[in-house]
């Protein structure tokens, strides 16, 4: 079955630190991947996909086909960069299944 | 931001009665979802529609209805609310529901059943 797992709910650094949300994968086939983005009281919205492999607000994502893995990472954290995290996957036509989340705060 | 537009904003309701929650958008987008939103289950989705009067179950679709009759519209229905339906309601909307056509949400809908 198509899963993707994070298994961090709460994740805490201090500004300036690097930062990694795990992100793992199962899927048979070639995995399409992203990371949403939900700031306090707003949407969802996408941070980044590795089709496109770009690096959005300083955070990149590498898929590891290999260790089924798919982590978000920054090497240097803001304080504006607290917010909850996704991690998702695209199983058929559009749906995409989602992993229950990091929730990530930086400290200053 | 993508034009969709959930409401109501917020709803309090009582366990038995029927809730109706809508979505609209002004993409034109072919792909409308709904999902839920709870602490440790992260979003889950409910119900997806790939065209109108096009719908199919996602992996919560118990106790939840769903109806496109036009494009720009997708209604999700509680036909008779549960404490267990108390959670926060996105509508996410797709272009071509490909990798290169990523989800859009709206601002979500906070249901709270009593």
């Amino acid at each position: 079955a198509q899963r993707v797992t994070q298994p961090e709910k709460l994740l805490s650094v201090f500004k300036g630190a690097p930062v990694e949300l795990k992100c793992n994968y199962s899927y048979s086939g070639s995995p399409e991947l992203f990371w949403y983005v939900q700031y306090s009281r707003q949407r969802l919205q996408l941070l980044l996909r590795h089709i496109s492999r770009e690096s959005i607000k300083g955070f990149t994502a590498d898929l590891n086909k290999g260790e089924t893995s798919f982590h978000l990472k920054k090497p240097f954290a803001q304080e504006e960069d607290s917010a909850m995290y996704y991690c998702a996957l695209i199983k058929g036509v559009g749906k995409l299944v989602f992993g229950k989340g990091t929730k990530l705060t930086v400290n200053p | 931001d993508a034009g969709i537009t959930q409401s109501p904003r917020h709803k309090v309701t009582e366990t038995g009665t029927p809730v109706t929650l809508r979505c609209h958008q002004t993409e034109n987008h072919r792909y409308m979802y709904w999902y839920r939103q709870d602490p440790g289950h992260g979003l889950r989705l409910i119900h997806y529609s790939y065209g109108v009067k096009d719908t199919d179950k996602g992996e919560v679709s118990d106790g939840y209805s769903v109806s496109r009759s036009k494009t720009e519209d997708f209604l999700l229905t509680l036909e008779s609310a549960t404490s267990s339906q108390t959670s926060v309601y996105f509508c996410a909307i797709s272009e071509s529901g490909s990798a290169n056509s990523p989800l859009h949400f709206g601002n979500g809908t906070r249901l709270t059943v009593t």
